[in-house]
């Protein structure tokens, strides 16, 4: 089937702009993970969703960070007021609940870069 | 201290070696681990995880843990030219909801 989606593929925007990143998971599953990869860095968790709980906001660097998920599926990052240091790829991942493997799968990424 | 270590390479081995990736955690309480392996400009995809104390082999790829030094390792043997990539160890913590990274180790295997 169809694996994670996410757009744009790549942005480009002027610091102090708002940006929006979308995510489609894999059908079926109801976790849903964002996290940011800067260049030359690992992987920094941003933000857990799991059906209808609460979402794991723990790793938003600042508010200017949100995230929503709508009906249980697509998932929005927004980035309010842009800054350069916010310039990363932002990658979405999804997972079955009830794998035993644990397994996130991770989609193409957005590349943002603020000007 | 972070909270996943790995050596950020690049770490350089001829074509039919064994690679020897290594990575330390500092949560003593984890309890799941992972090896990813990212090719340039693409997303990570899961090459193994390991649960238990001791070594798990599949294919060419074996992971190994020892939860009193906090060190979970992945060994590729006969090393491919197609095997050059980088590889993220992940730790789950949060109670089982999160992962944590490392910087990832950059894997040339050469001709």
């Amino acid at each position: 089937g169809a694996g994670v989606s996410q757009s744009p593929s790549n942005k480009v925007t002027e610091k102090g702009k708002d940006v929006e990143l979308r995510c489609d998971p894999i059908s079926g599953h109801t976790a849903l993970y964002w996290y940011r990869q800067s260049l030359g860095q690992g992987l920094e968790f941003l933000i857990y969703f799991q059906g209808n709980s609460a979402p794991d906001k723990s790793g938003l660097p600042s508010d200017r960070f949100s995230a929503e998920r709508t009906g249980g599926s697509v998932s929005t990052l927004t980035i309010q007021r842009t800054q350069q240091e916010d310039s990363a790829v932002y990658l979405c991942a999804s997972r079955y609940l009830l794998a035993t493997t644990y397994e996130q799968y991770f989609g193409p990424g957005t590349r943002l870069t603020v000007t | 201290q972070k909270e996943v270590e790995q050596n950020s390479g690049p770490l350089s081995v001829p074509e039919g070696a064994i690679a020897s990736l290594n990575c330390t955690y500092s949560d003593r309480g984890s309890q799941s681990f992972f090896w990813y392996r990212q090719y340039s400009g693409k997303s990570p995809e899961l090459i193994m995880f390991i649960y238990s104390n001791g070594d798990k082999e599949d294919g060419r790829f074996t992971a190994q843990l020892n939860k009193a030094s906090q060190y979970v390792s992945l060994l590729i043997r006969d090393s491919q030219p197609s095997d050059s990539a980088t590889y993220l160890c992940a730790v789950m913590t949060g109670g089982g909801n999160k992962l944590t990274f490392g910087t990832g180790t950059q894997l040339k295997v050469e001709l």
